[in-house]
């Protein structure tokens, strides 16, 4: 099965500033099957990204997502306040469609 | 806009067989889309279970394979789960998912129910 590690842990940035999130796979991701979540305390995951880059319904375009193979990177540009919370990666393409441990930005 | 809710026991004995229901509203199950579960927990964070399609197309995480069954009732628009042998490792957070890409991400949740195995 495919593993996916995540760096950092933790991302300590102020609002305005740039995140650069960061998720390797075990092994190579194929058809770009790999998708990103936010998540916020007490909250469901909330889908932000898949086929590595297209961003879901109703995601500001400060979001947006790159990579393919074993390397995939979620960017987010100018944060705002909303955007702190523990984000996630996922790959679909071999199952079981495993997540990332994640990544949390706070302030 | 599709809304997921799922319902259950809070409180799941050893051994025991977890029944999961998730009912679906704004769109009809039997018109497409795969239907399933995520769960999360501090010792796994989030673990994908497995989902399933209206045509009968089924889709089990192999860790749990041996031990879950899911159907769908397309009369009342809902999905259910059965998990056997509950052990305190399945203790989690299940969250009903919908994937309507076809692609096993996940664009809508519901809000997610604890359950906890313990005597």
């Amino acid at each position: 099965e495919i593993v996916l590690t995540q760096s950092p842990g933790t991302l300590s940035l102020s609002p305005g500033e740039r995140a650069i999130l960061s998720c390797r796979a075990s092994q190579s991701v194929t058809g770009n099957c790999f998708a990103w979540y936010q998540q916020k305390p007490g909250q469901a995951p909330r889908l932000l990204i898949h086929g590595a880059s297209s961003r879901a319904t109703g995601i500001p375009d400060r979001f947006s997502g790159s990579g393919s193979g074993t390397d995939f990177t979620l960017t987010i540009n100018r944060l705002e306040p909303e955007d702190f919370a523990v984000y996630y990666c996922q790959q679909y393409s071999t199952s079981p469609f495993n997540f990332g441990p994640g990544t949390k930005v706070d302030i | 806009q599709v809304q997921l809710q799922e319902s259950g026991p809070g409180l799941v004995k050893p051994l025991e067989t977890l029944s999961l229901t998730c009912a679906v509203s704004g769109y009809s199950i039997s018109s497409g889309y795969y239907w399933g579960c995520v769960r999360q927990s501090p010792e796994k964070g989030l673990e994908w279970i497995g989902n399933m399609h209206h045509s009968g197309i089924t889709h089990y995480n192999p860790s749990l394979r041996s031990r879950l069954t899911f159907s769908m009732d397309t009369s009342k628009n809902q999905l259910s789960l059965k998990l056997t042998s509950m052990t305190a490792a399945d203790t989690a957070i299940y969250y009903c998912v919908a994937d309507v890409g076809s692609g096993a991400y996940f664009d809508y949740w519901g809000q997610g129910i604890l359950v906890t195995v313990s005597s």
